[in-house]
């Protein structure tokens, strides 16, 4: 089950701790995507980078840092700044997105994180 | 703002039950709409575009931009179609998707 992949798939951290997810994807895409799903909340967008060596704020930045070196990767750093960090992340990728036109996202199965 | 809102948080029917997941977007521009659904240890995954007007696993959806909706139906629920679904709007601005807080279906024997 390659594509895209998430490591690991339990984390704990304690408080005050910065803490990297992994994720790797070999489907050649350009973008990649990184959500946070909370109960009731739906998925909500952390970054996104649509090439790399860019990446842009999503709606939900504060508190996380991200980079993107390899194409192949996309880290993602929850540092001890982020208010409410447990939960359960999302990383995504697609195709470089076309002008208007939707490419479908595919998403990795999800680090749950528990701060203690 | 783009929003979308599922206002179930969770659907219990009977096996073979009509089932309809409400999905209501708001959107400036010309929407684009898609149903993703979760099943329980498997990965968040695309279940169909409205663009698409197809029918998967039995699921339809009609945009309705009167009433800027997007219901997923089904006419006969099974057990396996128990899962978390969520709606989201495509903003047409990159590639972005708003989703919907989800809903999760259960389907009874």
């Amino acid at each position: 089950d390659g594509g895209i992949t998430q490591s690991p798939k339990y984390l704990f951290r304690k408080e005050g701790q910065n803490v990297t997810l992994s994720c790797e994807q070999n489907l050649n895409h350009d973008a990649m995507y990184w959500y946070r799903q909370d109960p009731g909340q739906g998925l909500r967008l952390i970054y996104y980078s649509q090439i790399v060596n860019d990446f842009q704020k999503g709606d939900i930045a504060e508190g996380y840092s991200v980079s993107r070196e390899k194409k192949e990767s996309f880290p993602l750093t929850v540092t001890s700044a982020q208010k409410n960090p447990t939960a359960f992340y999302l990383c995504a990728s697609s195709r470089r997105p076309g002008s208007g036109i939707y490419n479908e996202q595919f998403f990795g199965p999800g680090t749950r994180l528990t701060v203690l | 703002a783009q929003r979308v809102t599922q206002p179930e948080k969770l659907l219990s029917v009977f096996k073979g039950a009509p089932v309809e997941l409400k999905c209501n977007y708001s959107y400036s521009g010309s929407p684009e709409l898609f149903w993703y659904v979760q099943y329980s240890r498997q990965r968040l995954q695309l279940l169909l575009r409205h663009i698409s007007r197809e029918s998967i696993k039995g699921f339809t959806a009609d945009l309705n931009k009167g009433e800027t909706s997007f219901h997923l139906k089904k006419p006969f629920a099974q057990e396996e179609d128990s899962a978390m679904y969520y709606c989201a709007l495509h903003n047409n601005a990159g590639n972005m998707l708003t989703f919907g807080g989800g809903t999760r279906l259960m389907v009874k024997p």
